[in-house]
């Protein structure tokens, strides 16, 4: 049972234009987001996260939006860097008491020189 | 390197034999955690281990499963028996903090197993 989905696998963005990737979760005592990054041949590298208490995190070009009461958040890059290209995981955890962080399945974004 | 360690980073095995997938975590972190990813799917969290016990061993798929880890150092996945659907990249991720809630996981590069 996936508690958290990302139902894009892949997404392609001309650089410099906004690149908007989505997470939808179902437990709703998740109360701790995270987004993390992915190479190729590399482990995943951690990103950006964001409380429940908050519904927007920012540092940089990038901005995590949280809508607890739809169950969603979104990672928004502008302007996107060819760099950025990789696969973005969204993944939740109950702060207090939960050990592991439940991950979605991805989405590949590819930004467009 | 100062990075998480994993060895080896790929394994091709077969059918039936047993594997042992090792993981070197950052000096210091008392959480380690072991996440498979097959493919088209998500991380799958396996086990979890803070210092050398596992409080949480709800992600380990069947009794072939097992994980060991000496003390705040070293951790060891064994996979007995081994079947293609193990067949995955296995990560392992430590941590400064207990539970991942609130702290970030740095992940090592994993290690590809492929099962024939």
């Amino acid at each position: 049972d996936q508690q958290v989905k990302q139902n894009s696998p892949s997404l392609s963005v001309q650089e410099g234009r906004i690149s908007i990737l989505n997470c939808d979760y179902t437990n709703s005592m998740f109360d701790y987001f995270l987004w993390y990054k992915k190479y190729p041949a590399e482990g995943p590298t951690f990103l950006i996260s964001i409380s429940s208490i908050k519904d927007k995190n920012e540092d940089g070009r990038f901005t995590v939006f949280l809508n607890k009461s739809a169950k969603h958040l979104s990672l928004h890059i502008v302007p996107s860097q060819p760099g950025d290209s990789a696969v973005y995981f969204c993944a939740a955890s109950a702060a207090t008491g939960a050990n592991n962080l439940f991950f979605g399945t991805g989405t590949r974004l590819t930004v467009i020189p | 390197g100062a990075g998480v360690s994993q060895s080896p980073s790929n394994k091709v095995t077969e059918k039936g034999k047993d594997v042992e997938l090792r993981c070197d975590p950052i000096s210091g972190h008392t959480a380690l955690y072991w996440y498979r990813q097959r493919l088209g799917q998500g991380l799958e969290f396996l086990i979890y281990f803070q210092g050398n016990s596992a409080p949480d061993k709800s992600g380990l798929p069947s009794d072939r499963f097992s994980a060991e880890r000496t003390g705040e150092s070293v951790s060891t996945l064994t996979i007995q028996r081994t079947q293609q659907e193990d067949s995955a990249v296995y990560l392992c991720a430590s941590s400064t903090k207990q539970g991942s809630g609130t702290g970030e996981l740095f992940f090592g590069e994993g290690s590809r197993l492929t099962v024939l």
